[in-house]
């Protein structure tokens, strides 16, 4: 596709549930990355990814959360046993190789009820 | 540590009038920086970066930046505002030295745009 894909566009699940998030970056791009915006909140920093490897962890909140990614393509964002305050949208952006910029999906609006 | 500061969580301004929202950063080594946009409901859009060369930058929709080195700052820019300019501005930092450098934001800042 032209640009970021991610989906669902939006999740409604109930406390206790796990959930997939799913990202497909622009084709080619080798960088992915997973932010996290709270309503009317900044992007928090989530995980990178550099092809299927991720070398920077260090925003995932809890143990719940993890995420992978296949090869050069498709990223999934798990979130387990869902609390109230894991609704938020959640970013995904890529960039290519030695670019700079990185390109935003339109987010997953999920709601934890 | 990289980190972003926006300073104002909201600028207000009349339409046609100039308009600057302010950014500053720390980073190790010389940065990249960024502007992104984001309309409401909508994905982050990117506005324009610095890398190297000119400090004054020029982008998207007639915004425009200055980099400035020794104030670490890279302050967004526009001379006459329009109502649809209303958004949520985010700034963003990515260092350039070492083999891997995260892509950093600040906090937004909310531009309103008055008739």
């Amino acid at each position: 596709g032209a640009g970021v894909s991610q989906s669902p566009s939006n999740k409604v699940t109930e406390k206790g549930k796990d959930v997939e998030l799913r990202c497909d970056p622009i084709s080619g791009h080798t960088a992915l990355y997973w932010y996290r915006q709270r309503l009317g909140q900044g992007l928090e920093f989530l995980i990178y990814f550099q092809g299927n490897s991720a070398p920077d962890k260090s925003g995932l909140p809890s143990d719940r959360f993890s995420a992978e990614r296949t090869g050069e393509s498709v990223s999934t964002l798990t979130i387990q046993r869902t609390q109230q305050e894991d609704s938020a949208v959640y970013l995904c952006a890529s960039s290519p190789r030695g670019g700079t910029e990185a390109f935003f999906g339109q987010g997953t609006r999920l709601t934890v009820v | 540590a990289q980190s972003v500061a926006q300073p104002e969580d909201q600028v207000n301004v009349a339409e046609g009038n100039p308009l600057t929202v302010k950014c500053t950063y720390s980073v190790s080594g010389n940065p990249y920086l960024f502007w992104y946009v984001q309309y409401p409901n909508r994905g982050l859009q990117f506005l324009l970066k610095y890398i190297t060369g000119d400090n004054l930058v020029k982008g998207s929709y007639g915004f425009e930046a200055e980099f400035n080195k020794s104030q670490t700052s890279f302050h967004l820019k526009k001379p006459s505002a329009l109502v649809s300019d209303s958004a949520l501005y985010f700034c963003a930092v990515r260092g350039v030295s070492g083999g891997y450098n995260k892509l950093i934001f600040g906090a937004g800042t909310r531009l309103a745009v008055h008739p």
